[in-house]
């Protein structure tokens, strides 16, 4: 009864290989996040749909692409993976009330390791 | 400043004591606040929604003060599966579907 599934979860990339990160939920949700955590910090959010509307973060890199191709599947794209970019990627989903958004749904992650 | 910041940390604590954390805000418009808890290597979970009369669940009481920008999480009686980082969460209505976590706050429960 897995309600945001993430894969794979644990990833192995070369450094400049691209690499395609997958998220789908049951939830049936309209929001979608990506999320970069590093060790000890808190996550960072990449961007976010809502629906199909795309929200890119001002600070993520261009290296950082996303696709939604409908409600529960959603994609995260490293172009050209760097060594900096080694970290666990959480997908999270939420359903807003009203104009109030509420709690999110994270999947179990993806930790990605670029050699 | 950061917008959502958290007492640092770690907290050390024996079975059984009482342990609160801080975390404040600096976006007046923020409209909805959460408590995740998270384990090593594990995704975030929700904790707490944190309601503007407070509230409590268990050994879990969160409090918000929109005057201060502030909001709390008291835990009574810790037990060593309480071992975890908690986040602060919020959510400010002008950055439509935006959380901003806090940087967490590592509690370690020891027999």
């Amino acid at each position: 009864d897995a309600m945001v599934i993430q894969n794979p979860r644990y990833q192995v990339t070369q450094f400049g290989k691209p690499v395609t990160l997958s998220c789908s939920q049951t939830l049936n949700h309209n929001v979608m996040y990506w999320y970069q955590q590093k060790s000890s910090q808190a996550p960072k959010l990449l961007f976010h749909y809502y629906d199909k509307d795309f929200n890119n973060e001002a600070d993520t890199p261009d290296n950082f692409q996303s696709r939604r191709p409908n409600t529960s599947f959603c994609f995260l794209d490293i172009r050209s993976p760097g060594l900096g970019d080694a970290a666990m990627y959480l997908c999270a989903t939420s359903r807003p009330l009203g104009r109030t958004y509420n709690e999110q749904f994270f999947g179990p992650g993806t930790r990605l390791t670029v050699l | 400043r950061k917008e959502v910041e958290q007492d640092p940390g770690p907290f050390n604590v024996p079975e059984g004591a009482t342990v609160a954390f801080n975390c404040t805000y600096s976006n007046s418009a923020s409209q909805s606040f959460f408590w995740y808890r998270q384990d090593c290597r594990k995704e975030p979970k929700l904790l707490m929604s944190v309601y503007s009369s407070g509230n409590e669940d268990g050994r879990f009481t969160a409090q918000l003060n929109r005057a201060s920008q502030y909001i709390s999480l008291l835990i009574r009686d810790s037990k060593l599966s309480d071992s975890a980082t908690y986040l602060c969460v919020v959510n400010a209505d002008t950055n439509a579907g935006k959380s901003t976590f806090g940087d967490g706050t590592t509690l370690t429960v020891k027999p």
